[in-house]
């Protein structure tokens, strides 16, 4: 029974390279959520996805950065050309299909993301 | 600023002794969550609390939601290096997005 399942747990990756971010739910959960976290930090919300749906982007770059989640298979967050600022610690998360405020997030172990 | 505000940002004790950690907000919330991480890991759910006023206890951790449902407090009993972590609050403002505090940092020395 496996939780959230991120990877790669750690990425480096040379300015104006591109990052890709790879996460895949637990059993039975269809949304997925995108979280950053600087050292030092809480997490700042992202982007809020369902099965090929984004529900909410409000957290999201403008530029640069895209998420997908696609009928089969991981949900995506892809940076484009990245710089050092965008190295931090991106999360994933998910949970059931919720009728109510107080279902909890279950959250996979993040991608460490290093510019160089 | 942040909708929800943890105080301290860090804390550092001896093992054997009590903290509590802070969680406030303006706004009132339907419920609020704790989570605590651990370095190199992602957050993992300690509790939800919804009912105003509303005491949940887990082991020496004691969990209180403000009558008002604005603010919320963590209080740690006889502290063990064990409990050393990012202790996080969150809460669900607007749609289904967790929103999170800025985050307590404990350390417990032996």
């Amino acid at each position: 029974n496996a939780g959230v399942m991120q990877n790669p747990r750690h990425l480096v990756r040379r300015r104006g390279q591109e990052a890709r971010l790879r996460c895949s739910p637990m059993k039975g959960h269809s949304h997925v959520y995108w979280y950053r976290q600087l050292p030092e930090e809480g997490l700042k919300f992202m982007v809020y996805l369902q099965k090929e749906n984004i529900i909410d982007e409000s957290g999201m770059p403008k530029e640069r950065f895209s998420a997908e989640f696609p009928k089969e298979g991981p949900s995506i967050l892809r940076i484009q050309q990245v710089v050092r600022g965008d190295s931090a610690a991106y999360f994933c998360a998910s949970s059931l299909i919720t009728s109510g405020q107080s279902d909890g997030y279950t959250f996979g172990s993040g991608t460490r993301l290093t510019v160089v | 600023t942040q909708l929800l505000e943890q105080s301290p940002q860090f804390l550092s004790i001896q093992e054997g002794e009590n903290l509590t950690v802070y969680c406030n907000s303006s706004s009132v919330f339907s419920s609020l969550q704790w989570y605590r991480q651990e370095p190199g890991e992602g957050p993992v759910l300690l509790v939800t609390v919804v009912t105003g006023g509303e005491v949940k206890k887990l082991k020496r951790l004691t969990f209180q939601f403000g009558d008002a449902r604005k603010d919320s407090s963590l209080h740690i009993t006889a502290a063990q290096p064990g409990d050393t972590g990012l202790y996080l609050c969150a809460a669900k403002a607007a749609g289904n997005k967790l929103t999170f505090g800025g985050g307590t940092r404990v350390l417990v020395k032996p």
